[in-house]
C-alpha cells in the first residue's frame, strides 16, 4: 500500500506571496491532519479534516487554511507569507477522525525569503 | 505550556550503550505513540501503547506506558548508529474529537 505523499517537497517563496501544499493520504484513510515543524516550536498541530470537513483546528492565524476533497486528498494554503512561516509542513493520515495512529508523509520544506 | 515534556532534549552516546528517553505529562492520555524522525523526513510510527502499565518490545527498543497513563519511556539497548534521529512521543486524549499532541522531542546521536 502506498504511503502518504506530499507535493511539492521543496518550495521557496517571498514574503507576501501565497502557497498551496498538497497531500494524498494512504488509500482508505479518511482523516488528514496538518502540522508545522520548526526547530524552535517543534511539531505543532494546524488542523484536521475528515469527510471534507475541518474537525479540529490548532492555534494558528486565519492565513492558514485547508480543505479536503471527496477522495480524501487535502490541500493547505498559506496566504500573505511571513518569514516565520518557513518550516517543514507535514501531513498525516489516519483511518478515522481523531485516529491515534497517524502515518506521516515526507513533508514540504517551505522557505520564505 | 507544553502538554508533553520529553527528556533529555539531546543525547549523544557511543555505539553499544543503553539509553532511556522519558515523556511526561500532567494529563491523562488514552493512548501514546512513539515516532522516530530523520532529517528532512516525516516521523515514522514506532509503537502505540494504550493500557496503563503496558510494556511493548520492538527488537532492542522497549516502550512502557505509565500506570496512570500520564507518562511513558523508551529504552534502547546496545544503541547503533542507525538509531540516530529525533524521537517524538505523542499523546491522544480520549473524546473522539481530540487532536494528538506531540512532545518536545529528543534528539539522539549514536557515535560509531
Amino acid at each position: 500500500k502506498a504511503g502518504v505523499t506530499q507535493t511539492p517537497r521543496y518550495l521557496i517563496k517571498t514574503r507576501g506571496q501565497q502557497v498551496t501544499l498538497s497531500c494524498s493520504p494512504i488509500s482508505g484513510h479518511r482523516s488528514v491532519s496538518w502540522y508545522q515543524q520548526t526547530p524552535g516550536q517543534g511539531l505543532q498541530f494546524l488542523f484536521e479534516y475528515f469527510s471534507e470537513t475541518q474537525r479540529n483546528k490548532g492555534n494558528f492565524p486565519g492565513r492558514f487554511s485547508g480543505r479536503q476533497f471527496s477522495n480524501s486528498r487535502s490541500e493547505m494554503n498559506v496566504s500573505t507569507l511571513e518569514l516565520g512561516d518557513s518550516a517543514l509542513y507535514l501531513c498525516a493520515s489516519s483511518l478515522a477522525q481523531g485516529g491515534n495512529t497517524q502515518y506521516f508523509g515526507p513533508g514540504t520544506r517551505l522557505t520564505v525569503l | 505550556t507544553q502538554l508533553l515534556e520529553q527528556s533529555p532534549q539531546f543525547l549523544s552516546i557511543q555505539e553499544g550503550e543503553n539509553l532511556t528517553v522519558y515523556c511526561n505529562s500532567s494529563s491523562v492520555f488514552s493512548s501514546l505513540q512513539w515516532y522516530r524522525q530523520e532529517p528532512g523526513e516525516g516521523p515514522v510510527l514506532l509503537v502505540t501503547v494504550v493500557t496503563g502499565g503496558e510494556v511493548k518490545k520492538l527488537k532492542r527498543l522497549t516502550f512502557q506506558f505509565g500506570d496512570a497513563r500520564k507518562d511513558s519511556s523508551l529504552h534502547i539497548t546496545a544503541a547503533q548508529p542507525g538509531d540516530t534521529g529525533l524521537y517524538l512521543c505523542a499523546g491522544d486524549r480520549s473524546g473522539g474529537y481530540q487532536k494528538v499532541t506531540f512532545g518536545t522531542g529528543t534528539k539522539l546521536q549514536v557515535i560509531p
